[in-house]
This record gives C-alpha cells, sequence and structure tokens, in this order.
C-alpha cells in the first residue's frame, strides 16, 4: 500500500446522500488517481489530478467530484447522481512528467455499500 | 472501455508450477504493467514494460511484449501460495499522468 492511506476501509450509506472518501498520500507525488472497481471486473477511471488545483475527468466521472487543494490530498465525492455508487474505489499516485517513473502506487480502497 | 483484456479468467495450478497469464490490448501504447490483487486489498505493482522492451525479469516474474501483436504475457515460475490472489495488465497510453486502462484480471489459484 506504500505511502497512500484512504479512509474509512468501509462505509455504508443511505441512497440520496454525499458521501466524501478522503485518499492521502506522503509519498511527494504530483498526480493522483480516482478509480471504481466492480466485482469481477477490471479498474476504471473516474478523475486524475497531475498538479495542485487542476483534475481532469477519466472515463466514468459522471455523479462524483474531487478536490486538489492540497499536494497530499485528493478527496473523492461520491454524489446522488450518481445511479449505481456501491462499489470499491482505489486511490493511486505517481510522479508526472517524469519519464521512467510512471508506475502507479495504489491505497488499500475503500469499499461503499448504499442501502 | 477495457483495453487490456486478460486470459485467461482464472486459472488453478499446483503449487512449484508455473502460471502463464496473457493480456491483449487494441491500441498503442507507452508502456504495459502488471499489477496484482488480493482479495478485497489495493493493487502492487509488479512490473513495467516499455514498448520499446521484448522481455523483462523481475525475480519469479516475466514479462514478454509483442507490440505487433500487440499482447504481453506474465510468466510467475515455482508458484507458491502466496501467490494466489487477482493479476492485471493495465496500459498506459498518455503522457505518462493519464489513468490506466486495466483489463477484467485473472484470477489465479495455487493448491497446496
Amino acid at each position: 500500500d506504500g505511502g497512500i492511506t484512504q479512509s474509512p476501509k468501509y462505509l455504508f450509506r443511505k441512497e440520496g446522500q454525499n458521501v466524501t472518501l478522503s485518499c492521502e498520500q506522503n509519498l511527494n507525488h504530483d498526480a493522483m488517481y480516482w478509480y471504481r472497481q466492480d466485482p469481477g471486473q477490471g479498474l476504471r477511471l473516474i478523475y486524475y489530478s497531475q498538479i495542485v488545483n487542476d483534475f481532469q475527468k477519466g472515463d466514468i466521472a459522471e455523479g462524483y467530484s474531487v478536490s486538489r487543494e492540497k499536494k497530499e490530498s485528493f478527496p473523492l465525492t461520491v454524489t446522488s447522481a450518481q445511479k449505481n455508487p456501491t462499489a470499491f474505489y482505489l486511490c493511486a499516485s505517481s510522479f508526472s512528467n517524469r519519464p521512467g517513473t510512471d508506475t502507479q502506487y495504489f491505497g488499500p480502497g475503500t469499499r461503499l455499500t448504499v442501502l | 472501455s477495457q483495453q487490456g483484456e486478460e486470459d485467461p479468467q482464472a486459472l488453478s495450478i499446483q503449487e512449484g508450477e508455473n502460471a502463464t497469464m496473457n493480456c491483449s490490448y487494441k491500441t498503442s501504447i507507452n508502456n504495459l504493467q502488471w499489477y496484482r490483487q488480493n482479495s478485497g486489498r489495493g493493487l502492487v505493482h509488479l512490473i513495467l514494460i516499455r514498448s520499446n522492451e521484448r522481455e523483462k525479469h523481475s525475480g519469479r516474474l516475466r514479462v514478454t511484449l509483442d507490440t505487433s501483436k500487440k499482447s504481453s504475457s506474465l510468466l510467475i515460475t515455482a508458484s507458491r501460495a502466496a501467490d494466489t490472489a487477482s493479476y492485471f495488465c493495465a496500459t498506459l497510453t498518455g503522457g505518462g499522468a493519464d489513468g490506466l486502462t486495466f483489463g477484467k484480471g485473472t484470477h489465479l489459484i495455487i493448491q497446496p
């Protein structure tokens, strides 16, 4: 899991509520990412951020929002507009714009269940 | 859309045997990476192979890349029970800070 932490590990929410997932890294990485994983599936990119105060939509950004106010933190908000939010959410980070350092380091994940 | 597709979806072998997993992708890549995921956990990076490389080793892992066939293979030699996990290939098509595109994974079970 490296120097990336995600909290909480398990999260339960009622339908219609917004919820924010935390992701913090102490690796001094510039880039951070959020992925979603459904059972038996690979990861799909939600949002990513290359530098502070900048972020880009991934493949499935609808119903999600992010912020990048600090280099170390990249919180993800799952809004009530997300139609099927129950999933395993993984945060990752990497050096950016540095050739040969494209490896992504993943946090332990947050399992969100919407009741 | 899924860029990489792993094959087989699941593989069960005896401890000590070699395990081979394959990955195919559709578009040109910058590099291809293999990750391991233990049940309910985050992903762990195993190995990265660049588009101009053909083979790479790391301990008991051997990765090959054939860009003409748009395919890669991961070989785990002398398998151990602790190798039981899901293995994903991921491709980087952007300039380094773009997200990875993952396949659905191969679930490997090592029987003692």
